[in-house]
């Protein structure tokens, strides 16, 4: 089914470690994020990329990276997982820039950081 | 800057009852708007969305909103609530160029038998 697939759907870490997000998508869609989901909070939005090879700073992108190599793949690197990273993180697409596109989501990884 | 509030964190509606979930932006040009929802454990669907033209958009599920440029709001209803409809629901700004959505906090829904 063409979509945005996300991968693990779970993880937990320890305090340092790292690991990467993965996000594919079917679509052919340009535009691609990753948002983090907290209580409270709504969606908040970490990277975004524009197509392969364009990356930028979303509202809250310490502690993590992107790469954008290909079209379909934008995973989301979590370089010394912290506590305060636990959350779930959803990553998204749509159709070339230009805010009014709604976005396709992924369906989340909830991931724990003790 | 841009943002989006959602008044109210919770609310409970019987089945069958009428349904309207607030939403207030602040946004300095003409806003694209969103509804999306949420069921547990599952990702965000986009329910409907305002461009431009006419105020009052039909969405999936039975779901419309109306776009009240005077109160800055884009509240969402539904005349007839079935349990299916339990969720949480989002309100989105996009925020001019490449495409960025500023997201509310959320209501979540629950619909009493």
């Amino acid at each position: 089914n063409a979509g945005v697939t996300q991968t693990p759907k779970f993880q937990v870490l320890k305090t340092g470690q790292s690991m990467t997000l993965q996000c594919a998508q079917d679509m052919n869609h340009e535009y691609m994020s990753w948002y983090r989901q907290d209580p409270g909070m709504g969606l908040r939005l970490i990277h975004y990329s524009v197509g392969a090879g364009i990356t930028d700073q979303g509202e809250v992108p310490n502690g993590y990276n992107v790469s954008r190599s290909t079209t379909e793949d934008f995973p989301l690197r979590l370089l010394s997982a912290a506590p305060s990273q636990t959350s779930v993180y959803f990553c998204a697409s749509s159709y070339s820039e230009g805010a009014g596109q709604g976005y396709t989501f992924g369906s989340g990884t909830r991931l724990t950081v003790v | 800057a841009q943002s989006v509030t959602q008044p109210d964190i919770h609310i409970t509606v019987s089945e069958g009852a009428s349904l309207e979930l607030r939403c207030n932006y602040s946004y300095g040009a003409t806003p694209y708007l969103f509804w999306y929802v949420q069921s547990p454990g599952q990702g965000l669907q986009l329910l409907l969305k305002y461009f431009s033209g006419d105020t009052l958009v039909q969405g999936i599920k039975g779901f419309e909103a109306e776009f009240k440029r005077s109160q800055s709001s884009f509240n969402l209803r539904k005349p007839s609530v079935h349990w299916s409809d339990a969720a949480e629901y989002f309100c989105a700004v996009g925020a001019g160029g490449y495409n960025k959505l500023i997201f509310g906090a959320g209501t979540r829904l629950a619909v009493h038998p």
